[in-house]
C-alpha cells in the first residue's frame, strides 16, 4: 500500500506570495492532519479535516487555511507569506474509528520564504 | 492531550539494546501511548503504540507501567540507522481529537559505532 505523498517536496517563495501544499493520504484513510515544523517551535498541529470538514483547529492565524476533497486529498494555502513561516510542513493520515487512529506521516515538503 | 517528558538526548552503542524513557504522568484512561521517531529532515515514522499492555512489533517493544504513567521504548539490538529524533505523545482515540497529536521535543538518539 502507498504511503502518504505530499507535493511539492521543495518550494521556494517570496514575501507577500501565497502557497498551496497537496498531501494525498493512504488510500482509505479519511482523516488528513496537518503539522508545521521548524527549528524553534518544534512540531506543531495546524489542522485536521475528516470527510471534507475541518473537525480540528490548531492556533495559527487565518492566513493558514486548508480543504479536503471527496477523495480525501487535502491542500493547505498560506497567503501573505512571512519569512517565519519557512518550515517544513508535514501531512498525516488516519484511518478513523479503527482501534487505534494511528497517524502515518508523509515526507513533508519544505518551504522556504525569501 | 498529556504531556509527556522525555530526555533530551540519549548514546547508545552500535548492537546493544535503547532503552527510551518517557513520563506521561497525566495519562487518561482513554489515551493511547505511541512512538514515532524522526530521521533529520524526515517525515515522523510511526514505530509502535500501546494502550496498557506490553506491546512489541518487528521495530521495538513498548513496555508500559502498570500505573500508566511512564513507558519505554525498546530497540532490541540499535544499529547506525536507528539514529534519530524519538517523540512519545499520548493521544486519545475515537473522539474528535484524534487527528491532533501534540509532540514535545523528543529524545536524540545516537547510536555509535
Amino acid at each position: 500500500k502507498a504511503g502518504v505523498t505530499q507535493t511539492p517536496r521543495y518550494l521556494i517563495k517570496t514575501r507577500g506570495q501565497q502557497v498551496t501544499l497537496s498531501c494525498s493520504p493512504i488510500s482509505g484513510h479519511r482523516s488528513v492532519s496537518w503539522y508545521q515544523q521548524t527549528p524553534g517551535q518544534g512540531l506543531q498541529f495546524l489542522f485536521e479535516y475528516f470527510s471534507e470538514t475541518q473537525r480540528n483547529k490548531g492556533n495559527f492565524p487565518g492566513r493558514f487555511s486548508g480543504r479536503q476533497f471527496s477523495n480525501s486529498r487535502s491542500e493547505m494555502n498560506v497567503s501573505t507569506l512571512e519569512l517565519g513561516d519557512s518550515a517544513l510542513y508535514l501531512c498525516a493520515s488516519s484511518l478513523p474509528h479503527q482501534s487505534t487512529d494511528t497517524q502515518y506521516f508523509g515526507p513533508g515538503t519544505r518551504l522556504t520564504v525569501l | 492531550d498529556a504531556k509527556t517528558t522525555q530526555p533530551t538526548s540519549m548514546d547508545c552503542a552500535e548492537g546493544r539494546a535503547a532503552n527510551l524513557p518517557c513520563n506521561h504522568s497525566t495519562i487518561s484512561g482513554n489515551e493511547y501511548v505511541y512512538w514515532y521517531r524522526q530521521i533529520h529532515s524526515q517525515g515522523p515514522q510511526y514505530i509502535i503504540h500501546g494502550l496498557k499492555n506490553n506491546e512489541t512489533n518487528e521495530m521495538a517493544s513498548l513496555i508500559i507501567t502498570e500505573d500508566r504513567k511512564s513507558s519505554t521504548l525498546i530497540l532490541p539490538h540499535a544499529t547506525l540507522r536507528d539514529t534519530a529524533v524519538y517523540y512519545c505523545i499520548v493521544r486519545a482515540s475515537h473522539n474528535t481529537n484524534a487527528g491532533k497529536s501534540t509532540f514535545g521535543d523528543g529524545t536524540t538518539l545516537t547510536v555509535k559505532p
